[in-house]
């Protein structure tokens, strides 16, 4: 099976704009989740998809938002970004119907905002 | 709220040599518990899990227990390789939490 697929892998933005994320899950996988990675505040979960609907949120801003697509496809969005946005942003891949089974992380999407 | 609390790195180690590297939360309600594995330029691997108390999780020689009592769930290893060089994370997640990690122990292990 193919692994869990990020893309971009890198990308350079400048403050205030917006900015896409895709995830691609491993087949017959129906929940994805997004995580924010950065040297400070370490793994922190943005929220979780299952079957298009949003199961999950953590304690970000409105400005992080997410949808997730009827092939399970999801992608993320952050408007007007800040320099504090820098950071890896990680999507999982969800065997199972909850976030208490597996994950299996992609390789993440490097988000540098100047 | 929710959370997971590691012990700090770098780990750093001679090829061989035994570890641990310490885990502990705080959490209502009944969760399950992840270590996960970060290789250098990679996205996180789950290592082993547990889902309730007394559980042992074990994967490629690593083991850690569940333990309810003290909130904890160590990582060990009997005999670390270099290639066993990585970040380790501790996690938590089920509901009604959101999955929450700790903030990564860097292991460097030396020929």
């Amino acid at each position: 099976k193919a692994g869990v697929t990020q893309t971009p892998r890198y990308l350079i933005k400048t403050r205030g704009q917006q900015v896409t994320l895709s995830c691609s899950p491993i087949s017959g996988h129906r929940s994805v989740s997004w995580y924010q990675q950065t040297p400070g505040q370490g793994l922190q979960f943005l929220f979780e998809y299952f079957s298009e609907t949003q199961r999950n949120k953590g304690n970000f801003p409105g400005r992080f938002s997410g949808r997730q697509f009827s092939n399970s496809r999801s992608e993320m969005n952050v408007s007007t970004l800040e320099l504090g946005d820098s950071a890896l942003y990680l999507c999982a891949s969800i065997e199972g119907t909850g976030v208490s089974n597996e994950q299996f992380f992609g390789p993440g999407t490097r988000l540098t905002v100047l | 709220g929710d959370s997971v609390t590691q012990m700090e790195g770098p780990v750093t180690l001679s090829e061989e040599a035994f570890l641990t590297i310490n885990c502990t939360y705080t959490a209502t309600g009944y969760p399950s518990l992840f270590w996960y594995v970060q290789y250098p330029g990679e996205g996180l691997q789950l290592l082993l899990k547990a889902t309730k108390a007394d559980d042992k999780g074990s994967n490629k020689g690593f083991e850690a227990t569940y333990r309810k009592e003290t909130t904890s769930f160590h990582l060990e290893k009997g005999s670390v390789q270099v290639s066993d060089s990585a970040v380790y994370f501790c996690a938590l997640s089920g509901p009604p939490q959101i999955p929450t990690f700790g903030r990564g122990t860097s292991l460097i292990v030396h020929p």
